[in-house]
């Protein structure tokens, strides 16, 4: 596997359910990011992950949930979801030190539904 | 917060020339360009630090204005593969704040 990947690409959940993204980086980065892209939305940073810390949360509900164990993998964890919530999730990855004057490398995403 | 773009859509015939426009509010360190192509992850184009730089690889180069807190991004003598969605994104000065524009949507026609 080489850049970066996520997993699942598609799915489907119901409002009760509880589901996971998970995002993986081969490139060596030390930081991570979730963004979500709605349709006639642009790409909404989620939160930023530096050496395995949270140092970015742009407001976001707490029915998302970030966990990122190493530098290599990052997860979106989603509970009680929202049909609103629909949308495709991206996972980037750079180099980070401190700013974001780094090239972002981004995976395929994943299409959330929500029913 | 986020930056504006401008125009919102253009169609373009292979050959012509684009330019489009990053607008923001805040005073600005940095200014990436990406491209998204229908149902692809976004691509990185380049970086503009503060200082007014000018970059470009191939036939698109970019601007950045710090004092309007504006870039530009310049796409001359289009081609087909430069199809898709081009975002700009801005890094605020004052701290670790990152955004993307709305988006330009931009189609090349033979």
């Amino acid at each position: 596997e080489t850049g970066v990947t996520q997993t699942p690409r598609h799915l489907v959940m119901g409002m009760t359910n509880k589901k996971s993204l998970k995002c993986e980086q081969h490139l060596g980065h030390n930081a991570m990011y979730w963004y979500k892209q709605s349709a006639k939305k642009p790409l909404e940073l989620m939160f930023v992950y530096s050496l395995e810390e949270r140092v970015e949360n742009n407001s976001v509900p707490s029915r998302f949930s970030p966990e990122c164990p190493n530098s290599s993998h990052l997860f979106l964890h989603l509970h009680t979801l929202q049909p609103e919530d629909s949308a495709l999730y991206l996972c980037a990855s750079s180099p980070y030190q401190g700013t974001f004057t780094n090239e972002q490398f981004f995976g395929p995403g994943t299409r959330l539904t929500v029913l | 917060q986020q930056p504006v773009q401008s125009p919102q859509a253009v169609i373009l015939r292979e050959g012509e020339d684009a330019v489009i426009n990053c607008s923001s509010s805040k005073a600005l360190y940095s200014v990436h360009w990406y491209r998204q192509k229908h149902g692809e992850a976004p691509v990185f184009l380049m970086i503009l630090l503060r200082g007014g730089e000018q970059k470009g690889h191939d036939k698109i180069s970019a601007s950045f204005n710090e004092k309007k807190q504006q870039s530009s991004l310049y796409l001359t003598a289009s081609q087909l593969s430069y199809s898709g969605t081009y975002f700009c994104g801005t890094e605020s000065d004052t701290g670790n704040q990152f955004y993307f524009g709305t988006g330009t949507s931009l189609t090349v026609i033979p």
